[in-house]
């Protein structure tokens, strides 16, 4: 069964401009959840989407969005990029059966803010 | 656990021998709780999880302990293994939906 998959790996931005990033879960799980990884801060939740709706939300400003397709995939777009924004976005998805269940990680997409 | 920090504190330990990493957790309300593996450049992998009504919980050579007296967390490997070397987190989880706080991190280095 294959896994998450994250594309795209690296992206290079500059301050202002906006982004998308998508995940594709494993076959079968219908929940997602993605996180921002920094040395800083660590692992933090943005948000998590099931069934093509948006189930919870972080602490994150309103630049940060969401949403999810009729297969489960999801895209996160973050627009006015600030130098801040440099993380690993990592996306997980789970099967969404249960309210809390292990979340099982994509590698991730490496963003830089110039 | 909720609360994370800048520094990431590291463990070195001879292959072969065990390792036990330990994590405390800041919500007393957090009854689900998750060890996972981060290697460079992957994603986290998941380890081990374990709920609130139980005390340890055991898989392949990995074992988690829960003290919810004092609101901490480890994870046993034994045996271990060059592969084994990663930065491991522990995840906590006080709500009835996906929304972990993870901890900052022990960097698990394993010397042949």
């Amino acid at each position: 069964k294959a896994g998450v998959t994250q594309t795209p790996r690296y992206l290079i931005k500059t301050r202002g401009q906006q982004v998308t990033l998508s995940c594709s879960p494993i076959s079968g799980h219908r929940s997602v959840s993605w996180y921002q990884q920094t040395p800083g801060q660590g692992l933090q939740f943005l948000f998590e989407y099931f069934s093509e709706t948006q189930r919870n939300k972080g602490n994150f400003p309103g630049r940060f969005s969401g949403r999810q397709f009729s297969n489960s995939r999801s895209e996160m777009n973050v627009s006015t990029l600030e130098l801040g924004d440099s993380a690993l976005y990592l996306c997980a998805s789970s099967l969404g059966l249960q309210g809390r269940e292990k979340l099982f990680f994509g590698s991730g997409t490496q963003l830089s803010v110039l | 656990g909720e609360s994370v920090g800048l520094h990431l504190p590291t463990l070195s330990v001879q292959e072969g021998d065990n390792s036990i990493i330990n994590c405390a957790y800041s919500n007393s309300a957090s009854d689900y709780f998750i060890w996972y593996k981060q290697e460079s450049g992957k994603g986290p992998q998941f380890i081990i999880d374990i709920r609130s009504n139980m005390d340890k919980r055991q898989g392949q050579r990995v074992t988690v302990l829960l003290n919810k007296t004092v609101k901490h967390l480890s994870l046993q490997i034994a045996a271990t293994q060059p592969g084994d070397s990663a930065v491991y987190f522990c995840a906590e989880n006080p709500y009835n939906f996906n929304k972990f706080y993870f901890g900052s991190g022990t960097k698990l280095n394993v010397k042949p």
